[in-house]
């Protein structure tokens, strides 16, 4: 069974840090681009980052460029979110999605369960 | 970017069919767009992929072929046959744009669905 288990998320204070992970399991993890999506309470989903098959490709959402880094490590089959000088903002469940690619186009299946971060004093 | 525009809300009794909608902004019309189900406190989950020529590739694992899409100009829709209690759920759009770094991947606000 293809499975993704976020972790990590937790109360943080504005300012500071949080490294989240996503445990992959079920299918060849260092042969797929992988994805963080977010979302606010009550709100629509919102694409944060995106890393390709062994990390030397990172994309970012204007919003989090410069404080956020997406990586990888392939021996762990785990995706990392390193998020620094979080602001009230960042407040969401984060959801990792493995990304399905075709003719140079993608989607995301399957994606997590999410684990939240909260960004409060 | 393209700009993909949802109702926010819909809502049809059960084993009656519902068409939710997600409309491209002028200039897209040959982009597809990707259907998600996000259950009550889940994960999204996918549904299909489309086009204007219809369904692009396979429905995601599980999905019941009660679910059905067109796509047609700048309108991509899914169609939930037969409705079930099961399939009260929120379900969003999206679509990818741009290479490299001027990747992005964007969504509509999403459609809550309710069944009566």
């Amino acid at each position: 069974e293809v499975r993704l288990v976020e972790s990590g998320g937790g109360l943080v204070q504005p300012g500071g840090s949080l490294r989240l992970s996503c445990a992959a399991s079920g299918f060849t993890f260092n042969t797929y681009w992988m994805h963080w999506v977010r979302q606010a309470p009550g709100k629509g989903l919102f694409w944060v980052s995106r890393i390709d098959f062994d990390g030397s490709i990172t994309t970012y959402a204007d919003s989090v460029k410069g404080r956020f880094t997406i990586s990888r490590d392939n021996a762990k089959n785990t995706l990392y979110l390193q998020m620094n000088n979080l602001r009230a903002e960042d407040t969401a469940v984060y959801y990792c999605g493995r990304a399905i690619m075709i003719s140079g186009h993608n989607w995301l299946d399957p994606w997590g369960q999410g684990t939240l971060v909260t960004v409060s004093s | 970017q393209p700009v993909l525009t949802q109702p926010p809300s819909a809502s049809a009794s059960l084993g009656a069919s519902v068409t939710l909608t997600c409309t491209l902004n002028s200039g897209y019309s040959n982009y597809k767009v990707d259907w998600y189900q996000q259950r009550p406190g889940k994960g999204p989950r996918f549904v299909m992929r489309v086009g204007t020529g219809g369904i692009v590739g396979s429905k995601g694992d599980g999905i019941p072929d009660r679910f059905s899409v067109l796509g047609s100009g700048l309108n991509r829709s899914l169609t939930i046959k037969n409705i079930q209690e099961d399939d009260e759920s929120d379900y969003h759009c999206g679509s990818d744009h741009g290479y490299g770094t001027n990747f992005v991947y964007v969504f509509g606000i999403g459609t809550r669905v309710t069944v009566l």
